[in-house]
This record gives C-alpha cells, sequence and structure tokens, in this order.
C-alpha cells in the first residue's frame, strides 16, 4: 500500500489567493482527518470525516476553510482566500475503525507558505 | 477535561544513552494511548500503542513504553538511542467524549549529541 497521498508537497502563493490542498486516503480506511501543524500552536485537528461524512468540523479556524469528501479514495482542504497566519503544515491521515481502533495513518504533509 | 501532557519541549541525550521521555494523561476510565514520531519534514509515524493489558508495551524501532495507572503517566523509553532516533515525539489519547478524535501532547523534540 502506498500510503497515505498528500499533493502538492510544497505550496506557496500569495496573500488572497485561493489554496486546495489534496489528500488520498490508504484505501479501504473509512476515517480522514485533516490537520494543521505550527510552531506556534502544535497539531491541531481541523476536521474529520466518517465514511466520507464530516463529522466533526469545529477545529476549522474560520469560513475561509472548507473540506469536502467526494468519495471514499478523496478530499480536499480549501483556504479561500489565504492568509499568511494560513502558513503551516497540513497533514492528512486516515484510519480504519476496528483496527487498532485510533490508530491514525499520516501523510507527509503539505507545506503552506502564504506571502 | 481530558488532557495530554508532554511536560519537556526538549530532551538532550547522548548517543548510546539511554532515554525515557514524559506522558502524563488526565482521563476517568483506561484510556487508550499512543506515541507517534514525526523526523525532520516528514509525517507522524506510530511508535506503539496501549488498549489494555501488559503496562509495558513494545513498539518497532526498539522502544517501549510503561502504562501506569496509579500515576497516570505513559512514558516511552529506549534503552540506548541512535543519532536517528533524533525527531519529534508526540504521545496522544483518545477523547472519551468523541471516538474518534485524539487529545495530543505538544511534542518532545528529542536532540542526540554524538
Amino acid at each position: 500500500d502506498a500510503g497515505v497521498i498528500q499533493s502538492p508537497r510544497h505550496e506557496v502563493t500569495e496573500m488572497g489567493q485561493e489554496v486546495t490542498l489534496r489528500c488520498k486516503p490508504i484505501s479501504g480506511h473509512d476515517y480522514l482527518f485533516w490537520y494543521r501543524q505550527t510552531m506556534m500552536r502544535g497539531l491541531e485537528l481541523l476536521i474529520y470525516f466518517n465514511n466520507n461524512v464530516p463529522i466533526d468540523d469545529s477545529g476549522m479556524p474560520e469560513d475561509r476553510f472548507s473540506a469536502k469528501m467526494p468519495n471514499a479514495s478523496f478530499s480536499t482542504l480549501k483556504i479561500q482566500p489565504s492568509e499568511p497566519r494560513d502558513s503551516a503544515v497540513y497533514f492528512c491521515a486516515s484510519s480504519l475503525r476496528g483496527k487498532g481502533l485510533n490508530e491514525q495513518f499520516f501523510g507527509p504533509g503539505t507545506r503552506l507558505t502564504v506571502l | 477535561a481530558q488532557s495530554v501532557t508532554q511536560p519537556d519541549i526538549h530532551i538532550t541525550v547522548s548517543e548510546g544513552a539511554s532515554l525515557e521521555l514524559r506522558c502524563n494523561y488526565s482521563y476517568g476510565a483506561t484510556p487508550y494511548l499512543f506515541w507517534y514520531v514525526q523526523s525532520p519534514g516528514q509525517g507522524l509515524q506510530l511508535l506503539l500503542k496501549y488498549f489494555s493489558g501488559d503496562t509495558l508495551v513494545q513498539g518497532i524501532k526498539g522502544f517501549e513504553a510503561e502504562f501506569k495507572r496509579s500515576q497516570s503517566y505513559f512514558n516511552l523509553r529506549k534503552p540506548s538511542v541512535h543519532w536517528s532516533d533524533a525527531a519529534e515525539y508526540f504521545c496522544a489519547g483518545e477523547n472519551p467524549d468523541s471516538n474518534y478524535q485524539l487529545i495530543w501532547g505538544a511534542g518532545t523534540k528529542l536532540i542526540i549529541k554524538p
């Protein structure tokens, strides 16, 4: 298995631009998580899905952030418009209920820089 | 409220020395606990996990962790560290109020002296 795949690995954009981050979870996993990691705030859960349905988006910082999971093998996290304070590493993770319970498998992350 | 605390932001040890990274948790019932490692520029990788049973848990890369309910800790250990162990280590526990949300510690950065 290729593991969780994220693209792009690095994104540099200017303030005000739309940014779309992509994630392909491990095949067969039914939970998908989006995290943000910064030096100041550490690892923060933004949103998670179960069977493609958003379950908890209370960690999404504001309306500029949105996430979708149109099918079991793809999810996007969109920021529109982007701001410099959105600069962070964004991780996607997936897990399978009943296999190690909450064991989450992480992708390599997308490093976002907003100028 | 449930919490996971890693009291050490940085730990420096010499190569070949033993290692212990601390993790304290605050839960009512027996929690599910995890240790993850993040190498520079990489995602997080699971080292080991505790669900129930034996209080000494073996993981990958020669790591182990001891769960001690009476003192609410889940400390990570390694008898002899290697330079490749330099990374950031995260302790996490399952949130009983939200079955699939992990509560994460702030992380401990391990620095290895040659």
